[in-house]
């Protein structure tokens, strides 16, 4: 099993623009969490979907932050528009009828 | 008062000691408990999880967990440099999915 693959590994962008960030869970999976990781706050759940359905989107720090799920191999985690202080790692986790998760490589982030 | 707790540390040991590692919880309802290790620009790797009192033995790793206290911990004999990561506590709440992380614990193992 290829684990948890997430893209792109690392993303530089300016502010204002917009980043996606992709990920693909393990197969057969059919949790997903989105999480973001900073030196100050540590890792944080912002998303996560049971059967392709949001559950719980209460760590989604603001609007300008959106993820979907359209299918059970694929998920999104959208930043329109982005800030400097959105620069973090973020990570996708996922698993299956199980609470424990398997987490991906992470998508470092940096918005200058 | 955070939902799970750790001593951010840094915690150093030396080369062949027990590194202890503690976690306190403030949902009484949790019923899943889980280690994770991270290694420095990597991602956090499942190592231990527990889910009934008392202590879970795996290798070198033993998990321990008093409910009663709201108190989990994990225990590393004959550490090894290579044991040297951030290691997460994390709880899963009392219903759903979610899991919730301490902020980690820096161990250092000194050869």
């Amino acid at each position: 099993d290829a684990g948890v693959i997430q893209s792109p590994r690392h993303e530089v962008t300016e502010m204002g623009q917009e980043v996606t960030l992709r990920c693909k869970p393990i197969s057969g999976h059919n949790s997903l969490f989105w999480y973001r990781q900073t030196m100050m706050r540590g890792l944080e759940l912002l998303i996560y979907f049971n059967n392709n359905v949001p559950i719980d989107d209460s760590g989604m720090p603001e609007d300008r932050f959106s993820a979907k799920m359209p299918n059970a191999s694929f998920s999104t985690l959208k930043i329109q528009p982005s800030e400097p202080r959105d620069s973090a790692v973020y990570f996708c986790a996922s698993s299956r009828d199980r609470p424990e998760a398997f987490f991906g490589q992470g998508t470092r982030l940096t918005v200058v | 008062q955070k939902e799970v707790e750790q001593n951010s540390g840094p915690l150093s040991v030396p080369e062949g000691a027990i590194a202890s590692l503690n976690c306190t919880y403030s949902d009484r309802g949790s019923q899943s408990f889980f280690w994770y290790r991270q290694y420095s620009g990597k991602s956090p790797e499942l190592i231990m999880f527990i889910y009934s009192n008392g202590d879970k033995e795996d290798g070198r790793f033993t998990a321990q967990l008093n409910k009663a206290s709201q108190y989990v911990s994990l225990l590393i004999r004959d550490s090894q440099p290579s044991d040297s990561a951030t290691y997460l506590c994390a709880v899963r709440e009392t219903s759903g999915s979610r899991l919730t992380f301490g902020e980690g614990t820096q161990l250092t193992v000194n050869p």
